[in-house]
């Protein structure tokens, strides 16, 4: 039921930017791409989502590839507190709306 | 606004015992999903409920689980009897109706161990 795959896990240098990949072969026209992150012990909090077109809000920027079979979420600056597990997620609007989580994305900021 | 909130934040059972979950969503809140996360695994979801209907319980283990949101707000997850497998934290989620662009708000949710 996941839909998307991602790496396991990554490591960024703090301060820099991130660029978090999400491969989503099967999406249909109509499926909304969300991401999420979720810190040790707390639910997964959104970060950002998109149709077809990139989207930048106060959190990220989601980079959607032109034939939306992937997309990239990208953090401009890392820092400790974006130590998280990052999920993509197809949110599948013409089959009820769910959400399908994956394993997600580890994310290490060193120091 | 208030977050999504659930109770209890812990329990702990002896298997074959049975335990309940609470949830309230966001005021507003049209849709409720349930989902069961185990230790280094993404979220799986349980359930979904549209006010007060049920839209998805595909993988709901029905044998034992059980859930229900009467009147549209809250919701209860029931398990009776518990298994050691379904040690698990469960997250309750609401968000404000069927758009694909309207995100998901979680509740810190509720770590269920079962010895």
């Amino acid at each position: 039921d996941a839909k998307t795959t991602q790496p396991n896990s990554m490591e960024s240098n703090e301060e820099e930017p991130v660029h978090l990949p999400c491969n989503h072969s099967t999406i249909s026209g109509t499926d909304y791409i969300h991401w999420y992150r979720q810190l040790p012990s707390q639910g997964p909090e959104y970060v950002i989502h998109g149709l077809t077109s990139n989207v930048n809000n106060r959190m990220a920027s989601l980079a959607i590839a032109e034939d939306r079979k992937s997309s990239t979420l990208i953090l401009h600056r890392a820092t400790l507190r974006d130590a998280a597990v990052y999920y993509c997620i197809l949110r599948a609007v013409n089959t009820g709306n769910q959400f399908y989580f994956g394993t997600g994305t580890s994310l290490t900021v060193i120091p | 606004e208030a977050g999504v909130a659930q109770s209890p934040r812990y329990k702990i059972i002896e298997k074959r015992q049975s335990v309940a979950f609470w949830c309230n969503p966001i005021s507003g809140h049209a849709t409720l999903y349930w989902y069961q996360q185990i230790l280094g695994q993404g979220p799986k979801l349980l359930i979904q409920f549209q006010n007060n209907g049920v839209v998805d319980d595909s993988q709901l283990p029905k044998d034992r689980f059980s859930a229900e949101r009467l009147k549209g707000v809250d919701s209860t997850l029931k398990i009776q009897p518990a298994k050691l497998e379904d040690s698990a934290v469960y997250l309750c989620a609401s968000t404000t109706g069927v758009g694909g662009g309207s995100p998901l708000h979680f509740g810190n949710g509720t770590r269920l161990t079962v010895t």
